[in-house]
């Protein structure tokens, strides 16, 4: 069955960096573009950012563009998503999600949770 | 940018009822809407895509309508397992974005 697993989620303080990752099974991970949404606490839901089923585009939300970013390794079967200068307000749940063919997140993760604080 | 505005914001109904979610845009979307399912504690759910095509394994209580502007997301009879947060979403094609509504929690009258 299709897995998500995500990790690499911690308290860091602010301006410092974070990596998290997201490894997938049960499905061909070449084959889907991929993204990151996440949710602050008691929050509703904000995409992040996506990468191409090759690995060649990535987009972001305003909010984060120039200081997160998407790659994948489809060696290892895995998203990444690296965030420099973090801000308190990054402080949420980070989902991994796959993009179905119709370009809609129709598998998510369970999430790592990441708290931006001093 | 296109903004999804969610009605009620909260939706207090009695197992076995009717449930009828509104989500509107600020511009039209065509039919590019999903609706999700999160329950506490857990990841959202994709209930339907294309504002009116189940995904996969969705019971057929669940129903979407809408164009354009204006979505509905129908819950036909509403089981003790339905009540949670929905969410609209909508997706442009080029460059690619997505935007989340603000939810509506169908509770427990």
């Amino acid at each position: 069955q299709v897995q998500l697993v995500e990790s690499g989620g911690g308290v860091v303080q602010p301006g410092r960096s974070l990596r998290l990752s997201c490894v997938v099974s049960g499905f061909s991970f070449s084959n889907y573009a991929m993204n990151w949404v996440r949710q602050a606490p008691g929050k509703g839901l904000e995409w992040v950012a996506v990468v191409s089923d090759d690995g060649s585009n990535t987009y972001y939300a305003d909010s984060v563009k120039g200081r997160f970013s998407i790659s994948r390794d489809k060696s290892k079967n895995t998203l990444y998503l690296q965030m420099y200068s973090l801000r308190a307000e990054d402080t949420a749940l980070y989902f991994c999600t796959r993009q179905s063919e119709f370009y809609y997140f129709d598998y998510w993760g369970q999430g790592t949770l990441v708290t931006v604080s001093s | 940018e296109i903004v999804l505005t969610q009605s009620p914001a909260t939706l207090s109904l009695s197992p076995g009822e009717r449930a009828t979610l509104s989500c509107r845009a600020s511009q039209s979307v065509n039919n590019y809407l999903a609706w999700y399912q999160q329950k506490p504690g857990q990841a959202p759910r994709l209930l339907i895509y294309d504002a009116s095509v189940r995904a996969t394994g969705i019971p057929a209580r669940f129903s979407g309508s809408g164009s354009e502007t204006d979505f509905t997301l129908t819950i036909s009879s509403l089981e003790p397992e339905d009540f949670a947060v929905y969410y609209c979403q909508q997706r442009t094609n080029w460059p690619p974005e997505f935007t989340f509504g603000p939810g509506t929690k169908v509770d427990i009258k």
